[in-house]
């Protein structure tokens, strides 16, 4: 098993619909979840971050996280064309090291 | 947020060459570091961490002759692909916490990545 899986895709989403990104991952230890957003030649950048089970909304982006399950998602509300990227999961081991998914592709249909 | 550097931000070589990348942090001190590689269409895979005045650590995986980091101060981390061949072409990603800040756990602050093509 991976430590951190993502659906590749890509995921097509229409214009101002909401996109819905997931991720599981391995270590139960894990403390804190990340999404990157990462464009096409470009280095990550951090969207959102969470640490506690249940959602956090941040503007347009809402991070979903269950530990129970070992499960984090993404959603992103009123799509813009603009949000199309890859979008990566990261998820902090015990060991204080961050260990990527291969992550999604988003596709925003104008 | 913080700053993280890398240079070049592109080099071209030819096979059996060295090649120095170097990463900085602007803003904050790193006591540790992290480097990636990706490859087209693929996730980052983290190769190596650098620790200041020690030595690195490496993935499973990860030839640390080939790959040589060397964390001299508290805002520099320099990885060297040595004997680079076609297959080390990828795209190169340092990143580092800052644990100074009041702020989210290990957050990191990525650099802008360094395209080596080794022909």
């Amino acid at each position: 098993q991976k430590e951190v899986e993502q659906n590749s895709g890509p995921l097509s989403v229409p214009e101002g619909a909401i996109a819905s990104l997931n991720c599981t991952y391995s270590d139960r230890g894990s403390q804190s979840f990340f999404w990157y957003r990462q464009y096409s030649g470009k280095s990550p950048e951090l969207i959102m971050f969470i640490y506690s089970n249940g959602d956090k909304e941040d503007g347009r982006f809402t991070a979903q996280l269950n530990k129970a399950s070992q499960y984090v998602s993404l959603l992103i509300r009123d799509s813009q064309p603009s949000d199309s990227a890859t979008y990566l999961c990261a998820v902090n081991r015990r060991d204080d090291k961050i260990i990527f998914g291969k992550g999604t592709r988003l596709h925003i249909l104008p | 947020g913080a700053v993280v550097s890398q240079h070049p931000s592109r080099v071209i070589c030819k096979s059996g060459t060295s090649v120095k990348i170097e990463c900085r942090s602007l803003d904050f001190q790193a006591t540790t570091m992290f480097w990636y590689r990706q490859f087209p269409k693929q996730s980052l895979m983290l190769m190596a961490t650098s620790n200041e005045g020690s030595k690195a650590t490496y993935e499973q995986g990860v030839e640390k002759d080939k790959f040589l980091i060397n964390h001299a101060s508290l805002t520099l981390s320099t990885l060297t692909v040595t004997s680079a061949h076609p297959e080390d072409s990828s795209f190169y990603i340092c990143s580092a916490p800052d644990r100074g800040r009041i702020g989210p756990y290990n957050e990191q602050f990525f650099g802008p990545g360094t395209r080596l093509t080794v022909l």
